[in-house]
C-alpha cells in the first residue's frame, strides 16, 4: 500500500546551523506534498507543501525539495533555532492526508 | 488560516466507560472532518473521514461500534470512544476541511487516558 517514510527518526543540529529531513515515498501517483511540524501535546502545524509539477519551493526559511526520479522528499530549515525543535512530518495527500513516521529535531546549544 | 477546535484538551476516565471528543471549526464550514490517532512517538493515523450528514467512513482495522463518529453540522464532528480501555488511551486529532479553501486544518488535540 502507499506509505511515506522518514530515513532518521531524530536529528541534532547546532543552533545556528541548517536543518535537513529527508523522506521517502512510494506511490507513485502522489502529486501533493506537505510538510507539518508538531510540538509535544499539540496538533501539527502546516509548514510548507509542494505539488509534483515543481522540485523546489521555498518559504520563509524554509524550503522542500522534491526528487520524483528516486521518490524523494526533504524539508530544508535555514538557521535552525531552539523554537524549530518539534517532530517534522512528511506526508500527501490525495482525499486525505497520509502521514509519515517523524522525525524529532533537537537543536544543541 | 483557519481555526480548529476540540475539546476536552484531556481526559481520564475509568475502563469501561464512554469519552466524547468534540471537533468544531470556528470560522469555516467544515463539509469534511478527519479523526486522527496518535501513540507516543508514533505518528498520526488516519482513523475515519466524515462528510457532513452522512455516515463515516473508517480506515482499515478501525471499529466503527467503539469509535462512534457523528457529524451532524458544519461546524462540529464527535468521536466517542465506547466502553474505552487502557489500550484506548492515545493522542485524538481531529481536522477539517470545506469551502472555499482545499485545506485540511488541524486542531491541537486531545490526551485520552484511560485507567
Amino acid at each position: 500500500g502507499e506509505s511515506v517514510g522518514l530515513h532518521l527518526p531524530t536529528l541534532s543540529v547546532q543552533e545556528g546551523d541548517n536543518s535537513i529531513i529527508n523522506c521517502a515515498y512510494s506511490n507513485s501517483a502522489s502529486d501533493y506534498f506537505i510538510w507539518y511540524k508538531q510540538e509535544s501535546g499539540k496538533g501539527p502545524q502546516f509548514i510548507i507543501d509542494i505539488r509534483s509539477n515543481m522540485d523546489k519551493r521555498q518559504g520563509q526559511r524554509v524550503t522542500v525539495l522534491l526528487n520524483k526520479t528516486v521518490k524523494h522528499l526533504s524539508l530544508q530549515i535555514a538557521a535552525t533555532q531552539p523554537g524549530d525543535s518539534a517532530v517534522y512530518f512528511c506526508a500527501y495527500r490525495d482525499d486525505k492526508i497520509i502521514f509519515g513516521k517523524g522525525t524529532r529535531l533537537h537543536i544543541l546549544p | 488560516g483557519a481555526v480548529v477546535s476540540q475539546h476536552p484538551s484531556r481526559v481520564i476516565c475509568k475502563s469501561g466507560t464512554s469519552v466524547k471528543i468534540e471537533c468544531r471549526s470556528l470560522d469555516f464550514q467544515a463539509t469534511t472532518m478527519f479523526w486522527y490517532r496518535q501513540f507516543p512517538k508514533k505518528s498520526l493515523m488516519l482513523m475515519a473521514t466524515s462528510n457532513e450528514g452522512s455516515k463515516a467512513t473508517y480506515e482499515q482495522g478501525v471499529e466503527k461500534d467503539k469509535f462512534l463518529i457523528n457529524h451532524a453540522s458544519l461546524t462540529l464532528s464527535t468521536l466517542t470512544v465506547t466502553s474505552a480501555h487502557p489500550e484506548d488511551s492515545s493522542f485524538y486529532i481531529c481536522s477539517a476541511s470545506g469551502p472555499p479553501v482545499d485545506e485540511q486544518f488541524f486542531g491541537p488535540g486531545t490526551r485520552l487516558t484511560v485507567l
